[in-house]
Order: structure tokens, then C-alpha cells, then sequence
């Protein structure tokens, strides 16, 4: 069965500091799909960076890159030069082609708070 | 505005009650999905629908039950609501459901049960 772990509940940064958040995953596919999305007190889910299981280069959008160790199964949020407005939870997801149905499952979430 | 439509935004009701929540989903995708997002279960997956067909089936409770519309709109209905139904109602949609296709959420629905 397929499994996303986030094992931080919470996390605290400093603003303008880098911050990692962590994610493993668990699946039988050799094909799949990454992705992290922001979910801030408001309420909204906001996509942020997806990784595919062949990309051999580590996916980056602005502030926002991804560790991706295949062989570790895990698929790390890095944000680099934190801001106040990252304050949020964090989701990480897969996707794998299995019924190509394209359902996302999600990680229980990082809770992300930037201090001043 | 991500372009997914969500409605009711909030909805406050009673137990026993039947509720319905809608989606539009973005201009173009013809895929929706329905998730629930309470503070003990997270983000689960209820049920998914492609161009008017079920396509996957997650957690959902038989106690409720969605469609998609030849509009590609979506609704999502709860029966004999339960106190454990309040939670955030997400609906999504996606323009196919490979690689990376990504999920646009909309705003939500949150669901009280009293």
C-alpha cells in the first residue's frame, strides 16, 4: 500500500534561514509523482513544487526545492531564505499510476512557524 | 482564486440532517476528487470522478454519496450527518491524472455538525 510519513508535527525557523521539512514515502510503483503543498490559516491547499520518480534533477520553484533520494524513499521540502508569510502547514503527496485514477495521498502535515 | 468553486463556504446543521456541497471545477479539468480534512484523520481521500464516471473510490462512508454532472460539476452529499462529519470538505480537479498533473483545490467547505 501506498504511504506518505511526515514525522515533524511542527517545525520553527527563523526568518530569512533555510528550513527542511522531511518526508518518506512507501510504494511498489517505479512510476510516480511527488508533491508538497501549503495549506496556510486561511484554509487553502496551495501547490507548491511537484517531483516525477524519473526526474533526475532535484525540482526547484523559486524559494521552494526538493531532496529527492530514491533510494531513501523521501522527498524533503527545503525552503531557502524563510519569510513570515511560510508560516503554515505543509503537505506532502504521491500519486502512483496504479488505476489511473491520479488521487493524491497525503502525509499527516509539518506545522511550519517562521519567528521574527 | 484557484478557479475551483466551492459552495456553501460554511454550513452549520444538525445531526440526522442531509447536506449537499458543490464544486466547480477549474475551466477545462475534467477530473474531480473530494477529500476530507479533519484534526484526527488529516486529508482523506473520499472519492474521484472523470468526465462524469467514478474513477476511484477512497474512505468514503456509504452514508455519502457524490455524482458529476455532464456540466463536469460535482456534488457531494452526506446523509444521517454524525457529530465526527464536522470537518473541511476539499473538492480539487485536475486537468488529467498522470505525471504531473497537478490538484487545484478550492477554498473548502466546512461541514458543522451540532
Amino acid at each position: 500500500a501506498q504511504k506518505i510519513t511526515q514525522t515533524q508535527p511542527g517545525m520553527f525557523v527563523q526568518e530569512k534561514e533555510a528550513v527542511t521539512l522531511d518526508c518518506t514515502y512507501d510504494t511498489s510503483d517505479q512510476s510516480y509523482g511527488l508533491f508538497w503543498y501549503k495549506q496556510p490559516s486561511s484554509g487553502e491547499m496551495i501547490f507548491l513544487i511537484y517531483q516525477g520518480s524519473y526526474d533526475e534533477q532535484n525540482a526547484t520553484e523559486g524559494r521552494y526545492s526538493l531532496n529527492f533520494q530514491k533510494a531513501r524513499k523521501s522527498a524533503n521540502l527545503v525552503i531557502s531564505a524563510s519569510q513570515l508569510g511560510d508560516s503554515a502547514m505543509y503537505f506532502c503527496a504521491m500519486r502512483a499510476p496504479a488505476g489511473n485514477t491520479g488521487k493524491l495521498i497525503f502525509g499527516q502535515g509539518t506545522t511550519l512557524q517562521v519567528k521574527p | 482564486d484557484s478557479g475551483v468553486t466551492q459552495t456553501p463556504k460554511h454550513l452549520i446543521t444538525a445531526t440526522g440532517q442531509r447536506v449537499t456541497l458543490r464544486c466547480s471545477p477549474r475551466s477545462g479539468d475534467l477530473s474531480v476528487y473530494w477529500y476530507q480534512q479533519s484534526l484526527d484523520q488529516g486529508l482523506q481521500f473520499l472519492i474521484q470522478y472523470y468526465n462524469g464516471e467514478e474513477r476511484a473510490k477512497g474512505n468514503i462512508l456509504e452514508r455519502f454519496s457524490a455524482q458529476q454532472f455532464p456540466d463536469l460539476h460535482s456534488e457531494l452529499n452526506l446523509s444521517s450527518l454524525e457529530l465526527g462529519d464536522s470537518a473541511l470538505y476539499f473538492c480539487a480537479s485536475s486537468a488529467g491524472t498522470l505525471g504531473a498533473n497537478v490538484l487545484t483545490f478550492g477554498a473548502g467547505s466546512r461541514l458543522t455538525v451540532l
